[in-house]
């Protein structure tokens, strides 16, 4: 089972890039990268997935290099709104994939 | 379906009563997910079903911990005898898995619900 490792927390400002990396340096070969994000007393919310090189959505790019030990969280112009803790998973759905998600990254964003 | 839903939002009990949660995933989901997550933690895997197959459950439940989903749809959780230490918010959440999924597909997104808060006292 992968391990993934993240910073414990991080702080940033409204306007701010903010890139969050993990590292997973026993990645599979089928693995993907997920992220997850949550507020208080709300359960997770899923942001983005990827394989390799880099993914691009509406809320965030996901950046993967090509050994993939590690991928980073890149949310662009972040807002008070963004404050909340995101999680990185490594897995693949086949076979008895465990979600497993860390204690994640606690995001501050201050005005 | 305006997506998973969970009841009760909040249980108090006292210690050595048993207590039952309901979940109810997005309707065309097959997959579902049990989670319990402490201050500061993030969520811990429990349990999950592929339609009414139980197909994984982590070895630190233990056995006093009891999941169905007998027709593949709604799902329920006992936690039998509890302990002031299963105090937690459980976290339920539901995903579509083709059936056919295999290597290179990813994995599913799952969709959590607003969780219910247990407290033992």
């Amino acid at each position: 089972l992968a391990k993934t490792t993240q910073p414990i927390s991080m702080d940033s400002y409204e306007g701010q890039e903010v890139n969050i990396t993990c590292s997973h340096n026993n990645i599979a070969t089928n693995d993907y990268i997920t992220w997850y994000q949550q507020f208080p007393s709300q359960g997770p919310r899923f942001i983005i997935q990827g394989y390799k090189t880099k993914v691009t959505n509406e809320v965030a790019s996901l950046f993967i290099p090509a050994d993939r030990k590690s991928s980073t969280l890149s949310l662009p112009r972040v807002s008070l709104s963004d404050t909340a803790v995101y999680y990185c998973l490594v897995g693949e759905a086949g076979g008895s994939y465990i979600p497993t998600f860390g204690r994640g990254t606690s995001l501050i964003v201050h005005p | 379906d305006t997506g998973v839903s969970q009841d009760p939002r909040h249980k108090i009990t006292k210690r050595g009563q048993n207590v039952t949660f309901r979940c109810d995933p997005i309707s065309e989901h097959n997959r579902l997910y049990w989670y319990r997550q402490t201050l500061g933690q993030g969520p811990e895997f429990l349990t999950y079903f592929q339609n009414e197959a139980q197909l994984e459950k982590s070895r630190l439940l233990s056995d006093r911990f009891s999941a169905e989903r007998p027709k593949g749809s709604f799902s329920t959780l006992e936690i039998q005898r509890t302990e002031q230490g299963d105090s937690a918010m459980y976290l339920c959440a539901s995903s579509s898995l083709p059936p056919s999924l295999g290597a290179g597909r990813g994995v599913d997104e799952q969709f959590f619900g607003p969780g219910t808060r247990l407290t033992v006292l």
